[in-house]
């Protein structure tokens, strides 16, 4: 089983649109969950941070994190053609000493105009 | 510098020849980060380096890859001998809490 798993995609929703993206993990130890967004050939960029469980709101994006389940939402409102890129879930491993980002496979999402 | 800077941005090499890939990282970032990110793999960590510690290896694939990072600053990805399964894109990062992405260096092995 992998460390953290992300649903694939791709998404295709209408301008607009609600998003709602999802990853579960295995180690209920993790504690620091993140979002990245990527554009086509950039590296990802942070979108939100959340540290253990409940809700996160900035604009927009909503991330959730639900530590009994272990299971973590990224929800998008009034989505936007500018919206559209690939969303990674991460997790940071504080179990070691490097402190790494463990990833999702990532899911691609298209909002169309 | 204002970013993280990758280079080459795009490399095509044949199998069997060796690579080198460039990453700048934000002045004053202490920690560095090489990850590789295939096509519906997600991104794969490679190898960490802290200041002047001993970089963790633990990610790197197989002795055919190394890497270095000279005067805490500027780190080099080598890859030896490379394969067809090496082609991805090669991201790096730095760090003074959250990660900062280069746009990475597409590597393709023809």
């Amino acid at each position: 089983q992998k460390e953290v798993e992300q649903d694939p995609g791709p998404l295709s929703v209408p301008e607009g649109a609600i998003v709602s993206l999802n990853c579960t993990y295995s180690n209920s130890a993790f504690q620091y969950f993140m979002w990245y967004r990527q554009y086509s050939r950039k590296g990802p960029e942070l979108l939100m941070y959340t540290y253990s469980s409940g809700n996160k709101e900035d604009g927009r994006f909503t991330a959730q994190v639900d530590k009994s389940s272990k299971y973590i939402s990224l929800f998008i409102r009034d989505s936007q053609p500018s919206d559209s890129a690939t969303y990674l879930c991460a997790i940071q491993d504080l179990g070691g000493a490097t402190n790494k980002l463990i990833f999702g496979t990532g899911t691609l999402l298209a909002v169309q105009p | 510098g204002a970013g993280v800077s990758q280079s080459p941005s795009n490399k095509v090499t044949e199998k069997g020849k060796d690579v080198e890939l460039r990453c700048d990282p934000i002045s004053g970032h202490t920690a560095l980060y090489w990850y590789r990110q295939s096509l519906g793999q997600g991104l794969e960590f490679l190898i960490y380096f802290q200041g002047n510690s001993a970089p963790d290896k633990s990610g790197l694939p197989s002795d055919r890859f190394s890497a270095e990072r000279t005067g805490g600053s500027v780190s080099t990805l080598t890859i030896q001998r490379t394969q067809q399964e090496d082609s991805a894109v090669y991201l790096c990062a730095s760090s003074l809490g959250s990660y900062t992405f280069g746009s990475g260096t597409r590597l393709t092995v023809v």
